[in-house]
């Protein structure tokens, strides 16, 4: 196990539900990123936080909303998603969100829009 | 921005074989390329990378190749075990960004008995 927990494993929402992912690192590190896997298509970078601190928001909808609370702690909050949003959400850390560092990847929450 | 292609994107070889996955990157500027393996359940795990001052680098029974000139590098597994099917994503950084890491599309490898 890389010591990077996701939960929910899967998720069935709603377009008009909220719901929250949740991820957790026990590594240590400082940065966590959100990472949309859909088929056929790269990992797309969503978020980035490095210290607590969003450094990156790859234009990503307002209907995607981080936090991150501390180093060890990082959830999206979803709310009026669209069927096109289905796909695997990863959470990844590293030590210090510099060039180069190894990125650690969680299991990731499988997300189902109906 | 950087852009990764990755070829093939599925590929079956018998057990014992060799895999050859092979990336493009398109940013010149980029210098550090991990490749990662993902299981099915899973999310995708780091096997190996190479950084842009070597040519080559292996472990065990899988090496890594880099040519900056061309801006392409290669991933080969030697002695291909059925513990090996999986898809494995190409990646490469950009930077002056915070590992803001560049994905291919992935390679389903499939080894079979």
């Amino acid at each position: 196990e890389t010591g990077v927990t996701q939960t929910p494993r899967h998720l069935v929402m709603g377009m008009t539900n909220k719901k929250s992912l949740k991820c957790e690192q026990h590594l240590g590190h400082n940065a966590m990123y959100w990472y949309k896997q859909s088929a056929k298509k790269p990992l797309e970078l969503m978020f980035v936080y490095n210290f607590k601190e969003q450094t990156e928001n790859n234009s990503v909808p307002s209907r995607f909303s981080p936090e991150c609370p501390n180093s060890s702690h990082l959830f999206l909050h979803l709310h009026t998603l669209q069927p096109e949003d289905s796909a695997l959400y990863l959470c990844a850390s590293s030590p210090e969100g510099g060039v180069g560092e190894t990125q650690y990847f969680g299991p990731g929450t499988r997300l189902l829009v109906l | 921005g950087e852009n990764v292609e990755q070829h093939p994107s599925t590929l079956s070889v018998q057990e014992g074989d060799s895999a050859v996955i092979k990336c493009t990157y398109s940013d010149s500027a980029s210098n550090y390329f991990p490749w990662y393996k993902q299981e099915l359940g899973k999310g995708p795990q780091l096997i190996i990378d190479i950084r842009s001052n070597v040519g080559e680098k292996k472990d065990q029974r899988i090496a890594v190749t880099l040519n900056k000139t061309a801006k392409h590098f290669s991933l080969h597994i030697t002695e291909t075990q059925p513990e090996d099917s999986a898809v494995y994503f190409c990646a490469a950084i950009i930077t002056g960004t915070a590992s803001k890491l560049t994905f291919g599309t992935g390679t389903r490898l499939q080894v079979t008995l």
